[in-house]
């Protein structure tokens, strides 16, 4: 069975903290991608990475930053923690091969942000 | 104007009743279109998936695609409490990112 695993499933921190999101994946995924989700928006792309040590920006990377130094870990990181970063963060991971472009995602982390 | 616009409803329904979701989007360039469920507190999960245009039919869930109209539609039959969930589409072109709609929230009244 696929999985996609998410370090924490709440989390509350302090404006200003450096908080760090840690994504897991055991399908040996090329591509694994970082959203948040607000209600009324959606999700929206923060970064996504198609390989080791390789990342592009997404729709709003600002304030955010990543880091992949092994194929199934894929890692967010808040440099300093602003209120309006609360949100559901979720992690995906897909593909290349000729299955469709399928992203499978992490039960997401729910970050609050005083 | 958003690349992809889905009704965030909310939607309540009756069980057993017919359930109807749209998206429209704006880029012509889209050839894969996805539908995602996800429960309370979960992650969204693949429902359904169509290359192109045409029906695609699972069960109770048909999807449709009319790209002419850039419109897609997701239709549940005999809707059960279990359907509840927010339904999300999903598009994109030929390569792995993916244009999300904001989600709509359906409730099935037992």
């Amino acid at each position: 069975d696929v999985k996609v695993t998410q370090s924490s499933r709440y989390l509350v921190k302090r404006t200003g903290e450096k908080v760090f999101l840690e994504c897991v994946q055991d399908m040996d995924h090329e591509n694994m991608f970082w959203y948040r989700q607000d209600p009324g928006l959606g999700l929206r792309l923060i970064y996504f990475s198609y390989d080791v040590k390789m990342k592009e920006k997404g729709d709003i990377p600002e304030g955010y930053s990543v880091s992949r130094e092994k194929k199934e870990r894929f890692s967010l990181i808040l440099e300093s923690a602003s209120t309006n970063q609360t949100s559901m963060y979720l992690c995906a991971s897909s593909t290349f091969q000729a299955a469709g472009p399928e992203q499978f995602f992490g039960p997401g982390t729910r970050l609050t942000v005083l | 104007q958003k690349e992809v616009e889905q009704d965030p409803g909310p939607l309540s329904v009756p069980e057993g009743a017919i359930v109807s979701l749209n998206c429209t989007y704006s880029n012509s360039a889209f050839q894969y279109f996805m539908w995602y469920r996800q429960y309370s507190r979960k992650g969204p999960e693949l429902l359904m998936y169509t290359y192109s245009s045409g029906n695609k039919e699972d069960g109770r869930f048909t999807a449709q695609v009319d790209k002419s109209s850039k419109y897609i539609s997701l239709f549940i039959r005999d809707s059960q409490p279990s359907d509840s969930a927010t339904y999300l589409c999903a598009m994109t072109s030929n390569d792995y990112k993916l244009s999300f709609g904001a989600g709509t929230t359906v409730t099935v009244r037992a």
